[in-house]
């Protein structure tokens, strides 16, 4: 079936450090591929997306692209900040099934 | 745009009692919306999906008679825990999708604690 698999948590990290959170999927079709990002005590929000095979999503500094080819939808970001401490889901959207699948969620301190 | 909001915020009730979270889009219409779980340090749970004007499809191992489900109009959606127990205390996030959309919008969650 249909499942992703991400970085476990949690990943602490100094300020201003290069972060990079792993993420593969299996391929059964084309999903769409997400990041989501959960704040402390609140629900969770988009951070970005992309809908198909080279596109890159990017959003307040973070990126990920769309590789088919291993299947993979890596979070980055050059230079993390204490506010970009969170819990970071990764979910494959399947069309077919009309859901999102989540991720485990890593979660990420930035240490001042 | 695209603003899901869910009510209560937070709800503290007695075992036994049945306790409704209302979702809702707030500028669009949500065609599909979704309910998930979500246990502490954990990744959410999928409970069901809500299409507009029909019944919601559960997933496996929950009860649906458990956790009603209601989608009555294209902007709310409703969640009615029954007979409440302290296992169900939990963090219920809700979610909607647009017509044709892929991407499902977040609400900010309901944490119900059952004594």
């Amino acid at each position: 079936g249909n499942s992703v698999t991400q970085m476990e948590g949690p990943v602490t990290l100094s300020e201003e450090a290069f972060l990079t959170i792993n993420c593969t999927y299996t391929a059964t079709g084309y999903p769409s591929l997400f990041w989501y990002v959960q704040y402390p005590g609140e629900g969770l929000q988009l951070l970005l997306k992309a809908t198909k095979a080279d596109d890159k999503g990017s959003n307040k500094g973070f990126e990920a692209t769309y590789r088919k080819e291993t299947t993979s939808f890596h979070l980055e970001k050059g230079s993390v900040q204490v506010s970009d401490s969170a819990v970071y889901f990764c979910a494959p959207g399947y069309s077919s099934a009309s859901k999102i699948i989540f991720g485990s969620g890593t979660r990420l301190s930035i240490r001042p | 745009g695209a603003v899901v909001s869910q009510h209560p915020s937070r709800v503290i009730c007695k075992s036994g009692t049945s306790v409704k979270i209302e979702c809702r889009s707030l500028d669009f219409q949500a065609t599909t919306m979704f309910w998930y779980r979500q246990f502490p340090k954990q990744s959410l749970m999928l409970m069901a999906t809500s299409n507009e004007g029909s019944k919601a499809t559960y997933e496996q191992g929950v009860e649906k008679d458990k956790f009603l489900i209601n989608h009555a109009s294209l902007t709310l959606s409703t969640l009615t825990v029954t007979s409440a127990h302290p296992e169900d205390s939990s963090f219920y996030i809700c979610s909607a999708r647009l017509a044709g959309g892929d991407t499902q919008y977040f609400g900010p969650g309901t944490r119900l604690t059952v004594l």
